[in-house]
């Protein structure tokens, strides 16, 4: 079956700490990847993506994520969390063909920054 | 430009009645997605629109859901006999589809949500 699992479910991290949230995915086949947050009151925003190619991905506000395929997992990373980066972060896989088109979504990670 | 658009954003309803969501996508987005974000479930897709093809109904959890997508643009969901495990934030998105290298990259931006409770 297709899932996606994001193990840490509340994380809670000082200014400038640096930030790691996992994902790993099962899915039959080549896989779109990507990562959205959504900030208190908000919707939800792609942060990053990864559809094919160079594996390790940047996106928006300094996240990266890297894309590792023997271990069917594309974590999310930050150098340096802000406390603006409170938010709810999903991890998303999607297929690339045939009419594998929905998004399957993590169940979430809240992450608390405190300053 | 503008990003999707849905209305209304908050819905109070009472148990049994219908209810209808509107969905406004991006101009030129050929796909469009509903989605269900729930306390107990997370993130659930619904139902997917993709230009003139049948639609993608997989993820409708009873036939008390429906959509349509008129025109190919504006989107409907309706839930008719509303219960109260309906309650939950109802998400569109919309995308462009591209086809590169023949796989499909399909990046997809959501609405704000209709936040839907049912009384």
């Amino acid at each position: 079956a297709q899932s996606v699992s994001q193990h840490n479910h509340h994380v809670i991290l000082s200014e400038a700490a640096s930030l790691e949230l996992g994902c790993n995915y099962s899915y039959g086949g080549t896989v779109n990847l990507f990562w959205y947050v959504q900030y208190p009151g908000q919707h939800l925003q792609l942060l990053l993506k990864y559809f094919s190619g160079d594996p390790l991905v940047k996106g928006i506000k300094g996240f990266e994520a890297e894309f590792i395929k023997s271990k069917f997992s594309f974590n999310l990373r930050k150098p340096s969390v802000q406390w603006s980066d409170t938010a709810e972060y999903f991890c998303a896989v999607s297929g690339v063909s045939g009419g594998y088109n929905k998004l399957i979504f993590g169940a979430g990670t809240r992450l608390a920054v405190h300053p | 430009g503008a990003g999707v658009s849905q209305s209304p954003s908050n819905k109070v309803t009472e148990k049994g009645k219908d209810v209808e969501l509107r969905c406004d996508p991006i101009s030129g987005h050929t796909a469009l997605y509903w989605y269900r974000q729930s306390l107990g479930q997370g993130l659930e897709f619904l139902i997917y629109f993709q230009g003139n093809s049948a639609p993608d109904k997989s993820g409708l959890p009873s036939d008390r859901f429906s959509a349509e997508r008129t025109g190919g643009s504006v989107s409907t969901l309706t839930i008719q006999r509303t219960q109260q495990e309906d309650s939950a934030v109802y998400l569109c998105a919309s995308s462009l589809v591209v086809l590169a290298g023949g796989s499909k990259r399909d990046e997809q931006y959501f609405g704000p949500g209709t936040r839907l409770t049912v009384t």
